[in-house]
């Protein structure tokens, strides 16, 4: 069964407390994995897509990376605005159609 | 630059009632979705579209009805309004199941 879980399910940081979040996906055939994240009250924000093992992104304190069973996002010295809750998601495909799986995401405080 | 515009921001119903969840999108995206998000159970897809006058079934879609007759919008119905009905609704789209998707910032729905 394609699947696809994240862990924990809420951290909470220190401002400058490095970390990371997990992502693992049990899909046969990868064709991508994304991250996004999602402010009370909004709709999840895109940030990073990751096509193959070994591929790497950055954007300011984030960097999302890809294995072949799971893909992490790190958090570099974190401030409170990244506080949110971080979601990653893989598309699957069923007959001649595709559509996302997301995960339950993680909730990240930040405390100054 | 709007994106994807969702309609209304909130939304009271009783039991029974129907009503039209309106989403717009100006990117000319094919690929356009329906996700319900609920406290726990992340965001589950209810019906999907790869384009105009071509629809399908995702996860959840018991209750709900959905039409694309154009390329910009995506509305769906809700036909007969339940009380496990009520949750945040997302519409999203994207050229293709395997991009990036873009969020409207969702219509809260209460049926009481």
């Amino acid at each position: 069964e394609d699947q696809v879980t994240q862990s924990p399910e809420a951290l909470r940081l220190q401002e400058g407390e490095s970390s990371s979040l997990n992502c693992s996906y049990t899909v046969s055939g990868l064709r991508g994995l994304f991250w996004y994240r999602q402010d009370p009250g909004k709709g999840p924000e895109f940030l990073f897509t990751l096509y193959s093992a070994g591929e790497e992104k950055e954007k300011e304190r984030l960097k999302a990376t890809l294995t072949k069973k799971e893909s992490f996002l790190h958090i570099t010295a974190p401030k409170p605005e990244d506080s949110a809750t971080y979601l990653c998601a893989v598309p699957i495909y069923g007959g001649s159609q595709g559509n996302l799986i997301f995960g339950k995401g993680t909730k990240l405080s930040v405390k100054p | 630059n709007a994106g994807v515009t969702q309609t209304p921001k909130f939304q009271v119903l009783k039991t029974g009632q129907s009503m039209t969840l309106q989403c717009a999108q100006d990117m000319n995206h094919e690929y356009m979705s329906w996700y319900r998000q609920d406290p726990g159970m992340g965001l589950r897809l209810i019906h999907y579209s790869v384009g105009a006058g071509i629809t399908d079934q995702g996860e959840v879609p018991n209750g709900y009805n959905v039409s694309r007759s154009t390329t910009e919008d995506f509305p769906l119905r809700l036909l007969s309004a339940a009380p496990s009905q009520t949750s945040v609704y997302f519409c999203a789209s994207s050229y293709s199941p395997n991009q990036p998707q873009h969020f409207g910032d969702g219509t809260r729905l209460s049926i009481l």
